[in-house]
């Protein structure tokens, strides 16, 4: 079975500071996919990422960097000085390659991120 | 403007009377999927159809039925709605049937069953 755990409920932390939220997954699949996704406080979900498990170079974006550990199953988010708008719900998801895991998401429970001014 | 389009966004109703939240997409996409989000428990899919006349239950499917007669629309059925389906739901689509692909979502329908 898949399953994704992200343990962090809430993080809330000041302005500038960095911050990693954390994302653990389990699956059987040898190919699969991670995602990470944004829910501003307007309510919409805004697709950030997206690592294959044969990719495990990580990602940069401004300041934003996602680190990929098959090893550990992690596909952790860490947000470089935060800023204000950055306070969201944050997603992170799995799909596998197969016709029966490709069709079905498992999405973790989020975490809500505030940053404080 | 490439989107997905669901309404209501807000809708209060009573248990038992039947609902119908609709589900629009301009993508031409073959994969649509719908959620529930409540606290604690993130997203939940209900239903998904991988394409035309091809649906099959997700995690949470009680309760909720979905047709796909054509491959825009992806209605999400209540037939008789009980307290416990108030939720935030989610309707998404993505381009094909391959897991890498991202989704993307509407806008979101906030239901009370009350």
């Amino acid at each position: 079975a898949q399953k994704v755990t992200q343990a962090q409920t809430e993080i809330s932390v000041v302005e500038k500071e960095d911050v990693t939220l954390d994302c653990v997954y389990e699956t059987r699949d040898t190919t699969y996919y991670l995602f990470w996704y944004k829910q501003p406080p307007s309510g919409e979900l805004v697709f950030l990422i997206r690592r294959n498990s044969f990719d495990e170079q990580n990602e940069i974006s401004g300041r934003y960097s996602w680190n990929f550990q098959k090893s550990t199953s992690s596909f952790n988010f860490t947000i470089t000085a935060s800023q204000v708008v950055d306070s969201a719900v944050y997603f992170c998801a799995l799909s596998g390659r197969s016709k029966g895991s490709a069709s079905k998401i498992i999405f973790g429970s989020g975490t809500r991120l505030s940053i404080r001014p | 403007e490439a989107q997905v389009t669901q309404n209501p966004r807000y809708l209060i109703t009573v248990t038992g009377k039947k609902l119908t939240v609709t589900c629009s997409q301009n993508m031409n996409h073959e994969y649509m999927s719908w959620y529930r989000q409540d606290p604690g428990l993130g997203l939940r899919q209900i239903y998904y159809s991988m394409n035309v006349e091809v649906t099959d239950k997700g995690d949470v499917p009680e309760g909720y039925k979905v047709s796909r007669k054509e491959k825009r629309n992806f209605p999400l059925i209540l037939e008789s709605p009980s307290p416990n389906q108030t939720s935030l739901y989610f309707c998404a689509s993505r381009l094909g049937q391959r897991g890498d692909q991202p989704q993307h979502f509407g806008d979101g329908t906030r239901l009370s069953i009350l």
